[in-house]
């Protein structure tokens, strides 16, 4: 069964802070992605990465970093929280790249920024 | 640019009666169409997915969707929907070979659908 976790499942920042989100895949995939949902609207993509120590931006990267230190870790981080970055940021994994390979998602972590 | 739209953000039906949700999408390629299902506190999960061929495709718990090329509509439908089928639906595109969009996965804003007893 595939197999993405999250870390934490919520946490509360304040604004200025530095956020570290966390994601665990034991898919053994090469491909890891961050999205972030806002309420009413679908998931955008922030950072994905194909390799470790390589991370690529995606459509949103602005006030995020990412960090791919394995196959298994990919990590989002938010050097200085604002208020908009207050949604639900969703991990997830694949094979590969392109619309033929499923992408499995993490339950999520929901951020508020105060 | 590709996009996906769902016309309905929240969908209500007793249990037992006939579902329809709506995606329409835009794309300058041959797409790849995809619906996700999100569970309360739970991760996104694949439901099916369409690439060519039969335009009727069938997925997992009796949902089945048909791609429309003319009307650029893939719409997800089940006969006979259950309680445990509440949850928020995505309808998502990625862009043929060609499009530019490849790699890219567009997500409809979802639909909320509610089973009522």
């Amino acid at each position: 069964e595939a197999a993405v976790t999250q870390s934490p499942r919520s946490k509360v920042a304040v604004t200025g802070g530095k956020v570290t989100l966390s994601c665990h895949q034991t898919n053994n995939h090469d491909y890891m992605y961050w999205y972030r949902q806002d309420t009413g609207h679908g998931l955008r993509l922030i950072h994905y990465s194909y390799v470790a120590d390589s991370t690529e931006k995606g459509d949103i990267p602005d006030g995020y970093k990412a960090s791919r230190p394995s196959q298994e870790n990919f990590s989002l981080i938010l050097e200085l929280a604002s208020l908009s970055q207050t949604a639900v940021y969703f991990c997830a994994s694949s094979d590969g790249t392109g619309g033929t390979y499923e992408q499995y998602f993490g339950p999520g972590t929901r951020l508020t920024v105060l | 640019a590709q996009s996906v739209t769902q016309p309905d953000a929240r969908v209500t039906v007793s249990e037992g009666a006939s579902l329809q949700l709506r995606c329409k999408y835009s794309s300058s390629g041959t797409p790849y169409l995809f619906w996700y299902v999100q569970y309360p506190r739970q991760g996104l999960q694949l439901l099916l997915k369409y690439y060519s061929g039969d335009p009727v495709v069938q997925g997992v718990n009796g949902f089945e969707a048909e791609f429309s090329k003319s009307n650029s509509s893939f719409h997800l439908r089940k006969a006979s929907v259950h309680w445990s089928d509440s949850a928020v639906y995505f309808c998502v595109l990625s862009g043929g070979m060609l499009s530019g969009s490849f790699n890219k996965l567009t997500f409809g804003a979802g639909t909320r659908l509610a089973v009522c007893p």
